[in-house]
């Protein structure tokens, strides 16, 4: 298993700025993701943060919006850029641990642009 | 693109009554993983399934993967209150290099 902590866990920013939120894994992980989701709905896949490469963004998500990072196998930050009030959501990462298929899920961050 | 169909939407049980709920696919997944997810935290992973026809236990919580492996389901004996939350179904396509496809989630209440 993986234990997943975000910074913040939530924040009210005013829209044209940015957040950066922040996604620490406790151990070593293959993989690492990005995910939107609203209060009581599924998740959405935002995009597959790569270890020392560009990440891999879906359909409907682009870099210019959501820059990631990911500089080791612990770590992954995700900005939302030039935030509106349609960016209001949770954001979360998770990490999948080695080669297993389990892909674990961080606190996320509440994120409330007004 | 894989699409789950996750069934039902909202269910609303008394306590002790049992439930089930259904994730559907025309799509083959390599694994799928059923999670529950409280307000204000993230989805925790109950199970994961990865065998055509597998069937795990955990406690009063009975999870079938499909023959197929297109199809799942989640049945709940004797409910709880300490089970309401939103109950999530995720599967990982073949060669999908671990990218989830999630259902839309059912939100469970159950009242004392």
């Amino acid at each position: 298993s993986a234990v997943i902590s975000q910074k913040p866990s939530r924040d009210i920013c005013q829209r044209g700025t940015s957040l950066t939120i922040q996604c620490q894994v406790d151990s070593q992980v293959t993989m690492m993701f990005w995910y939107r989701q609203q209060p009581g709905q599924s998740l959405t896949l935002i995009a597959t943060a790569n270890q020392g490469s560009e990440a891999t963004y879906e359909s409907g998500f682009v870099i210019d919006k959501f820059p990631i990072s990911r500089p080791n196998l612990t770590f992954s930050t995700l900005t939302v850029s030039n935030m509106s009030p349609e960016d209001s959501s949770i954001y979360l990462c998770s990490a999948v641990p080695g080669h297993s298929y389990e892909q674990y899920f961080g606190p996320g961050t509440r994120l409330t642009v007004t | 693109t894989q699409l789950l169909e996750q069934s039902p939407q909202f269910l609303s049980i008394q306590e002790g009554e049992n439930l089930t709920v259904y994730c559907n696919s025309s799509s083959v997944f390599s694994s799928l993983q059923w999670y529950r997810q409280e307000p204000g935290e993230g989805p925790v992973l109950l199970v994961t399934v990865v065998t055509g026809g597998e069937v795990k236990k955990l406690k009063r919580l009975t999870f079938q993967f499909g023959d197929a492996r297109k199809d799942s389901s989640l049945h709940i004996t004797a409910a709880q209150p300490g089970d309401t939350g939103l109950y999530l179904c995720a599967g990982a396509g073949e060669g999908s290099n671990y990218k989830l496809t999630f259902g839309k989630g059912t939100l469970l209440t159950v009242n004392p």
